[in-house]
């Protein structure tokens, strides 16, 4: 059975330009996490969603981050504009229970997003 | 908003000894307490995880002990070995809530 999948694995952009990454999760999860990771860090939760409905993205910094999960199955993640602080590794997560204390999560390997 | 304190930062341990990884939590709401291993250039993975109603919890060469009255809970890898060297991060969660992670800890087995 296919893991977390994400791209890009690497990008590499000027500040005040966009990205987004790109998340697919396990078959039938219906919880999807997307953490900021920051080096030397544990990961910190951005964003989390039930099928398509975001239940939780009071971490998220909407002046210029976004996020959609489409047909609650795979999910994009915007910045726009990116800043210089953003540098960091994006990880999606996906669970088949919904509540974090009811199982395992499973991640991707990430995307490493370095701004110059 | 680092709910949950981990130590040591890093951790070099001999091949065969004892890896001893702690965690300290403030609320006392938390009910799920699960260990990830990560290693370079991957993802997460759950190694082991704790509910509080008991104290200790062994799966091979991995233990969690869990202090409740303390709101402390560790992480024993007995025998460690250089296969064993990644970056560990203690959770915890709490019902209708997400998983908060410490800040980690490399750990370096020397063969």
């Amino acid at each position: 059975e296919a893991g977390v999948v994400q791209s890009p694995r690497y990008k590499i952009i000027e500040k005040k330009q966009p990205v987004a990454f790109w998340c697919n999760p396990i078959s039938g999860h219906n919880t999807l996490y997307w953490y900021l990771q920051n080096l030397g860090q544990g990961p910190e939760l951005l964003i989390r969603y039930e099928n398509e409905e975001a239940v939780d993205d009071s971490q998220l910094p909407k002046d210029r981050f976004s996020a959609e999960r489409l047909k609650g199955v795979d999910s994009t993640l915007k910045i726009q504009p990116a800043e210089l602080g953003d540098s960091a590794v994006y990880l999606c997560a996906s669970s088949s229970q919904t509540g974090a204390n009811t199982g395992e999560l499973f991640f991707g390997e990430g995307s490493r997003l370095t701004v110059l | 908003q680092q709910q949950v304190k981990q130590s040591p930062q890093s951790l070099i341990v001999q091949k065969g000894g004892i890896s001893i990884i702690n965690c300290a939590y403030e609320n006392t709401a938390f009910d799920y307490f699960p260990w990830y291993q990560q290693f370079p250039g991957k993802g997460p993975a759950l190694l082991i995880a704790i509910r509080p109603d008991v104290s200790e919890k062994k799966e091979g060469r991995f233990t969690i002990s869990f202090n409740k009255s303390a709101k402390q809970f560790s992480l024993h890898i007995m025998d460690s070995q250089p296969g064993d060297s990644a970056t560990y991060f203690c959770a915890a969660s709490k019902p209708i809530d997400d998983m908060r992670f410490g800040a980690g800890t490399r750990l370096t087995v020397k063969p």
